[in-house]
């Protein structure tokens, strides 16, 4: 399973929209419906955010959304909030293993 | 609601055996998958591996022949341990439930190897 690749950093203004690209193998990403995005606050555990590419689960907001094209997975933040600054990270399952991509950086200006 | 708390030692010396406990509250652990995740300080996560309730395990290909997880449904509890550990083990361990996705998540536990 190879690795999965994000940008480093993001960022954006309050009330703005923010995209987070995660970018795999075929075999992975592009391959499986098993995409999933985590939130992380400093010192935190990870939060789910979105799985099977673009659902929610309870209690996430739906400015959070997931989408997928190919080899790309994506995580838009819109109406962009303070509290939304924090590491995102995207991970996919696929031939039985799991692997995370290595994680944005998004700063609310 | 469902809580899972990791437990063990913070302090294992080079070489040794790396061991932790994940407790779960609040659900039973049958019938679901039980992930080990770490996090390397200051660095992205990193997928362990997972047991499901019936003791099938699956783990990364770089700790495969390291790491070794069980489960105890009467406790309701999973365990990980991870030998011949060297600084680079040195990590928060995170146990969580699911291995598609992960729903639930443990607060994480520091887990510092030196001498």
């Amino acid at each position: 399973q190879s690795a999965l690749t994000q940008p480093p950093s993001a960022s954006g203004s309050p009330g703005q929209s923010v995209t987070i690209p995660c970018t795999g193998a075929s075999s992975g990403v592009g391959g499986y419906n098993d995409v999933s995005w985590y939130q992380q606050h400093p010192d935190k555990a990870p939060k789910l955010l979105i799985y099977e590419v673009s659902k929610r689960p309870s209690g996430v907001p739906d400015r959070f959304s997931g989408s997928k094209s190919g080899n790309t997975a994506s995580l838009t933040v819109s109406g962009l909030q303070a509290e939304d600054e924090a590491d995102y990270y995207c991970s996919s399952y696929a031939g039985d293993n799991v692997v995370f991509g290595g994680g944005t950086k998004l700063t609310v200006l | 609601q469902v809580q899972l708390q990791e437990s063990g030692p913070g302090l294992v010396k080079p070489s040794e055996t790396l061991s932790l406990t994940c407790t779960v509250s609040g659900a039973s652990i049958s019938y679901y998958y039980w992930s080990w995740i770490r996090q390397p300080p200051g660095k992205g996560l990193e997928w362990i591996g997972y047991i499901y309730y019936s003791g099938s395990t699956n783990y990364n290909p770089s700790l495969r022949g390291r790491v070794t997880t069980s489960v105890d449904p009467s406790k309701n509890h999973f365990s990980l341990k991870l030998n011949s550990v060297t600084a680079a083990d040195t990590a928060v361990y995170y146990c969580a439930r699911g291995v598609r996705w992960n729903d639930h998540w443990g607060q994480g536990t520091l887990v510092t190897v030196s001498s």
